[in-house]
C-alpha cells in the first residue's frame, strides 16, 4: 500500500461548482497536511497548510483533516476556470532527529468549464 | 512569485553529457530540497540541504550529485545523461523542518 493515496483523474466541473479533491493516507505519523496547486509548466504552489484534525478555510479553499480516518479533503467553492490545474496533497512526519519527511500524492488533474 | 528562482528554465542536451541546475532559495530560507518530476512518476525527492550540509536522501541516482553553498544558493549536477532522465526538476526551500515547502518553477531537462 502507498503511503499516500490520491485519484488522479482527470475531474472536470461546469464553471460555480463545488470541487472536492481527497487522500488517503495509510502512515499515522503524518503530522502536518498541505494541498498544492501546480499550474501547467509551474512549480507547485502551497494552497493550505495544516496540522491538526478539522477545517481550515482560506477564501473558496477549505481544507479537511480527518486523522482518525487518515483522510484528507480540499473543497473548492463556487470554482472558476482559473482553477483548472493539479491539485497535489502532501504530508509530513519526523524522520530523524529534527527532520522532516514530505511526501506527495500524485495529484489530480482538475478542468473546471466555462 | 515563490521567491525561489531556478536557472536555466530549459536545456536540451545529449546523451551521455553532464549539466548543472542552479537554484536560489527564498530569502531566509536555510533548508534546499531537489524534486524530479515527470509524468508518470509524480514530484519524487531528490535529496535536502540545511545550511550547506546534506540532511536527507531521496531517490537520487549515483550519477547526480548537489551542493549548497555558503550563500544558500544550491546546484544539482547531472551527469552520464540517459533518455530517461528528462523530466522536470524542482528547487524548493523552507525556512525550517516541518514548514511548507515553497517551489521554483524548475528547470525543463529534454535529454536527445
Amino acid at each position: 500500500q502507498k503511503e499516500v493515496e490520491q485519484d488522479p483523474g482527470p475531474l472536470s466541473v461546469p464553471e460555480g461548482a463545488i470541487v472536492s479533491l481527497n487522500c488517503t493516507y495509510s502512515n499515522s505519523a503524518f503530522q502536518y497536511f498541505m494541498w498544492y496547486r501546480q499550474y501547467s509548466r509551474k512549480g507547485p504552489e502551497l494552497l493550505m497548510y495544516t496540522y491538526s484534525s478539522g477545517n481550515k478555510e482560506d477564501g473558496r479553499f477549505t481544507a479537511q483533516v480527518d486523522k482518525s480516518s487518515k483522510y484528507i479533503s480540499l473543497f473548492i467553492r463556487d470554482s472558476q476556470p482559473s482553477d483548472s490545474a493539479t491539485y497535489l496533497c502532501a504530508m509530513s512526519a519526523k524522520s530523524g532527529g529534527s527532520n522532516y519527511k514530505l511526501t506527495f500524492g500524485k495529484g489530480t488533474l482538475l478542468t473546471v468549464n466555462p | 512569485d515563490s521567491g525561489v528562482t531556478q536557472t536555466p528554465k530549459h536545456l536540451i542536451t545529449a546523451t551521455g553529457q553532464r549539466v548543472t541546475l542552479r537554484c536560489s532559495p527564498r530569502s531566509g530560507d536555510l533548508s534546499v530540497y531537489w524534486y524530479q518530476q515527470s509524468l508518470d512518476q509524480g514530484l519524487q525527492f531528490l535529496i535536502q540541504y540545511y545550511n550547506g550540509e546534506e540532511r536527507a536522501k531521496g531517490n537520487i541516482l549515483e550519477r547526480f550529485s548537489a551542493q549548497q553553498f555558503p550563500d544558500l544558493h544550491s546546484e544539482l549536477n547531472l551527469s552520464s545523461l540517459e533518455l530517461g532522465d528528462s523530466a522536470l526538476y524542482f528547487c524548493a526551500s523552507s525556512v525550517a523542518a516541518g514548514s511548507p515547502l515553497h517551489f521554483g518553477n524548475g528547470t525543463r531537462l529534454t535529454v536527445t
